[in-house]
């Protein structure tokens, strides 16, 4: 267990809904980073987050969005859902800012299936 | 921008064979590079870690030693264990907090 909680476990929707997903990240832990794994597209890395600020975005969608809110908890909101967006998406988190040596700890994950 | 390449998979091997997975990558300054875990269900792991040139990161039998001049990070195991079946990822992370990802070599491990 990495200490990184998300929720839900697993979504089933429809083509042209909006989601949240949901993660906590470790005790401590200032940074949340979202990915995102398909199987045509492998681990996708999204964006960071550093106490409450956005820190880095990699391929996010403008589709997708996420917040770290003060608790430091963050939301990755996916909206106008397309069946190419079925995959598994986790969240991690580290003390500092990914950079030299930070160790991610990554979560469950949550499964999305859109149909 | 930053690459990761892994050995493409997947990988079969008897119990107790030595281990290669390759990994070569592409960044600009000097990336922290990784090898991430993840069993059947569940999120990656940290295998192990090397943040600097000719770094050897090592974990349960595990050995990765960060090479410069080859832009390379090759996982290897001596001895492998039915245990070490999963899929192995080969990570990089640079300063500016992005995170790259290779393909992920899946392992089996046969008794």
């Amino acid at each position: 267990d990495s200490g990184v909680t998300q929720t839900p476990k697993h979504l089933i929707t429809a083509t042209g809904q909006r989601v949240t997903l949901r993660c906590s990240p470790r005790s401590g832990d200032l940074s949340v980073y979202w990915y995102q794994q398909s199987l045509d597209q492998g681990l996708q890395f999204l964006i960071q987050y550093y106490n409450g600020e956005e820190r880095a975005k990699g391929n996010i969608l403008e589709r997708f969005s996420a917040q770290q809110f003060p608790d430091l908890h963050s939301e990755l909101n996916l909206s106008s859902l397309e069946l190419g967006d079925s995959a598994l998406y986790f969240c991690a988190s580290s003390v500092f800012p990914s950079g030299a040596g930070e160790t991610q700890y990554f979560g469950p994950g949550t499964r999305l299936l859109v149909l | 921008g930053d690459s990761v390449t892994q050995m493409e998979g997947p990988v079969t091997l008897s119990e107790e064979a030595f281990l290669t997975i390759n990994c070569t990558y592409t960044a600009t300054g000097y990336p922290s590079l990784f090898w991430y875990v993840q069993y059947p269900g569940e999120g990656l792991q940290l295998l192990l870690k090397a943040t600097k040139a000719d770094d050897k990161g090592s974990n349960k039998g595990f050995e990765a030693t960060y090479r410069k001049e080859t832009t390379s990070f090759h996982l290897e195991k001596g001895s492998v264990q039915v245990s070490d079946s999963a899929v192995y990822f080969c990570a990089l992370n640079t300063n500016a907090g992005k995170s790259t990802f290779g393909d992920g070599t899946t392992l089996t491990v046969k008794p």
